[in-house]
């Protein structure tokens, strides 16, 4: 069975911590995606990245950066967490191509920033 | 550019009636459509998806979707609601290139009467 795995299911940070959100899969996909879901606006892409090392900005890149050192693991990084980040955050995965596109998700990480 | 409107946010329907949530897209090129489902705490988790071939698709759990080009939608239907189908349900429309431009809906919760 296809698996995505999220460090966190809950989390907890105060205002200018640097939080770190990690996210593995045992897939082999080639792509990974950070999505951020909010009541009333669906997910919200972050960032993705299509292999090692590589990455794109989305839709809603401002205040986040990442991390793709090995093909099964990115990691989402909150410089300075600041209150509006507060969200549940989604980790994602897909083939580069064959697959249709379907992404795999991991479980959500839900951040609250005090 | 593609993107994705679901009609309601909410939908309350009683156990053993018709479900229907609504899903319109736009599109530039022919596209993959999906619908995922989230249960409460959990991540997103592949529903179906429409991929050109037959324009009827089955999913789990007894769900299916209608492409109508014509109509630029994508449906969701089950004959007969049960308490466990209680969810948010996303649509999503991707252009094949790999995910990167996945769209999603803004959702629409589900809820189940007895």
């Amino acid at each position: 069975d296809v698996k995505v795995t999220q460090s966190s299911r809950y989390l907890v940070k105060r205002t200018g911590e640097k939080v770190f959100l990690e996210c593995v899969q045992d897939m082999d996909h080639e792509n990974m995606f950070w999505y951020r879901q909010d009541p009333g606006l669906g997910l919200r892409l972050i960032y993705f990245s299509y292999d090692v090392k590589m990455k794109e900005k989305g839709d809603i890149p401002e205040g986040y950066s990442v991390s793709r050192e090995k093909k099964e693991r990115f990691s989402l990084i909150l410089e300075s967490a600041s209150t509006n980040q507060t969200s549940m955050y989604l980790c994602a995965s897909s083939l580069l191509a064959g697959d249709t596109d379907t992404q795999y998700f991991g479980p959500g990480t839900r951040l609250t920033v005090l | 550019a593609q993107s994705v409107t679901q009609l309601g946010s909410h939908v309350s329907v009683s156990e053993g009636a018709l479900v229907l949530l609504r899903c319109n897209y736009s599109s530039s090129v022919p596209p993959y459509l999906f619908w995922y489902v989230q249960y409460p705490n959990q991540g997103l988790q592949l529903l179906l998806k429409y991929t050109s071939a037959a324009t009827l698709v089955k999913g789990i759990n007894g769900f299916e979707a209608e492409f109508k080009k014509s109509e630029t939608s994508f449906h969701l239907t089950k004959p007969s609601a049960h308490m466990s189908d209680a969810a948010e349900y996303f649509c999503a429309v991707s252009d094949g290139t790999g995910g990167f431009k996945t769209i999603f809906g803004a959702g629409t919760r589900l809820f189940v009467k007895a």
